[in-house]
């Protein structure tokens, strides 16, 4: 079975600092997403990446894909409350069956 | 938002006795899959469906059966309730294309099985 890991397991930084959140595979990834879940909601799509070293960015939110595919990042820029919650990677295996890491906490103190 | 919606949003039941959860969707999207969700395991998925009557096993689907005889909704069945599927159940709706499967979830339904 394919694993995503995720670092750190949990995270609280003060706000207007930035952060890095990891995702490692031990196999290749042919799509790699991110997403975001509110404490007891549920997850709310972010971004996709596909290509080796491919970067996208929505509002202070950066995701990128390492050149060989098994390493991604998300990284916040000048963290703000509304960016606490807790972040996923997922990633989709040749069966169309998704598998998600088990999630980094983040808590953004005022 | 898209439109699915799941209910109940929170049940309590007994042990043994049989429990339903159901997800609806307005999206007309082919695929929906049901997860749970518990500490220290993430989101694993139980069962999915690609069309209607069209279902297939997830990672844990032990004590679980799943049907969908219509395009719009997706039913989950634990057929004798036992503590260890104490949970938050996720629905899940995406349209693979060869490029990207972006599933779309539901807020959730928490169970507790007492």
């Amino acid at each position: 079975s394919q694993e995503l890991e995720q670092s750190p397991q949990s995270l609280i930084v003060q706000e207007g600092k930035n952060l890095t959140i990891n995702c490692t595979s031990s196999k290749t990834l042919y799509g790699l997403y991110w997403y975001k879940q509110k404490y007891g909601e549920g997850l709310i799509f972010l971004m996709m990446l596909q290509k080796g070293g491919e970067e996208k960015s929505h509002e202070k939110i950066t995701a990128k894909l390492d050149e060989k595919k098994q390493q991604s990042s998300l990284h916040i820029t000048a963290s703000q409350p509304s960016h606490a919650g807790i972040y996923l990677c997922g990633a989709e295996n040749t069966g169309n069956q998704f598998y998600f890491g088990t999630g980094t906490s983040l808590t953004v103190i005022p | 938002d898209a439109g699915i919606t799941q209910s109940p949003r929170h049940k309590v039941t007994e042990t043994g006795t049989p429990v339903t959860l159901r997800c609806h969707q307005t999206e007309n999207h082919r695929y929906m899959y049901w997860y749970r969700q518990d500490p220290g395991h993430g989101l694993r998925l139980i069962h999915y469906s690609y069309g209607v009557k069209d279902t297939d096993k997830g990672e844990v689907s032990d004590g679980y059966s799943v049907s969908r005889s219509k395009t719009e909704d997706f039913l989950l069945t634990l057929e004798s309730a036992t503590s260890s599927q104490t949970s938050v159940y996720f629905c899940a709706i995406s349209e693979p294309t060869e490029a990207k499967n972006i599933q779309y979830f539901g807020a959730g339904t928490r169970l507790s099985v007492l």
